[in-house]
């Protein structure tokens, strides 16, 4: 699976647009960009995937770049209630479909 | 439809002691999976399963066996307890084929003194 990058943490004000950013230099033409959450002390939560279509559903919006080299993901909205640990992976959709590969995502904090 | 149950939610053992963490999913996934995740550190594959009868190893399996009888089913079994087994350990099911939404359980803290 290809390696992703993100920032360590980033903060944004309640209700204001949180854009999450993340690297995938080496992504495959089959492998999609995955979004998960981890709000503290729960499991992870699925959020969105994309392949190089922007995605949008009822969390949050997918961004992919062209060149499929960077995306990110976008909660419209922020509530407090998203303060939580985002993980941007990229795999295939099929196949090794069970091997999640979590790095250390990027901790969002929504401030009042 | 329960989800994804994990049992227990804590536990605590002493070093040498084994124990079984149970995962039951309602959803009839094809994949289930076992994590563990330590402070400051994402979650780590330890076992994985394709299907019934079916298991592999992920990331860190060692100190830790798993068995697929079922669909629903996917235990993970500590044989003899070390304390660097201490961690949180989440269970995942998700479909087979084009359908990949994961989904964890609550987690199970698990304390190994």
């Amino acid at each position: 699976d290809a390696k992703t990058t993100q920032p360590t943490s980033m903060d944004c004000a309640e209700g204001r647009a949180a854009n999450l950013p993340c690297n995938h230099s080496t992504i495959s033409g089959n492998e999609y960009v995955y979004w998960y959450r981890q709000i503290h002390s729960q499991g992870p939560q699925y959020i969105i995937h994309g392949l190089k279509n922007n995605e949008t559903n009822e969390m949050a919006s997918l961004i992919i770049t062209e060149d499929r080299k960077s995306s990110t993901l976008i909660l419209p909205h922020a509530t407090l209630r998203d303060t939580a640990v985002y993980y941007c992976i990229v795999r295939p959709l099929a196949g090794a479909n069970s091997k999640l590969t979590f790095g250390k995502g990027i901790t969002l904090s929504v401030r009042p | 439809n329960a989800g994804v149950t994990q049992t227990p939610k804590f536990q605590v053992l002493k070093t040498g002691q084994s124990m079984t963490l149970q995962c039951a999913q309602d959803m009839n996934h094809e994949y289930m999976s076992w994590y563990r995740q330590d402070p400051g550190m994402g979650l780590r594959l330890i076992h994985y399963s394709v299907g019934a009868g079916i298991t592999d190893q992920g990331e860190v399996p060692n100190g830790y066996n798993v068995s697929r009888s079922t669909t629903e089913d996917f235990p993970l079994r500590l044989l003899s307890a070390a304390p660097s087994q201490t961690s949180v350990y989440f269970c995942a099911s998700s479909y087979g084929g084009r359908l990949t939404e994961a989904f964890f359980g609550q987690g199970t803290r698990l304390t190994v003194v």
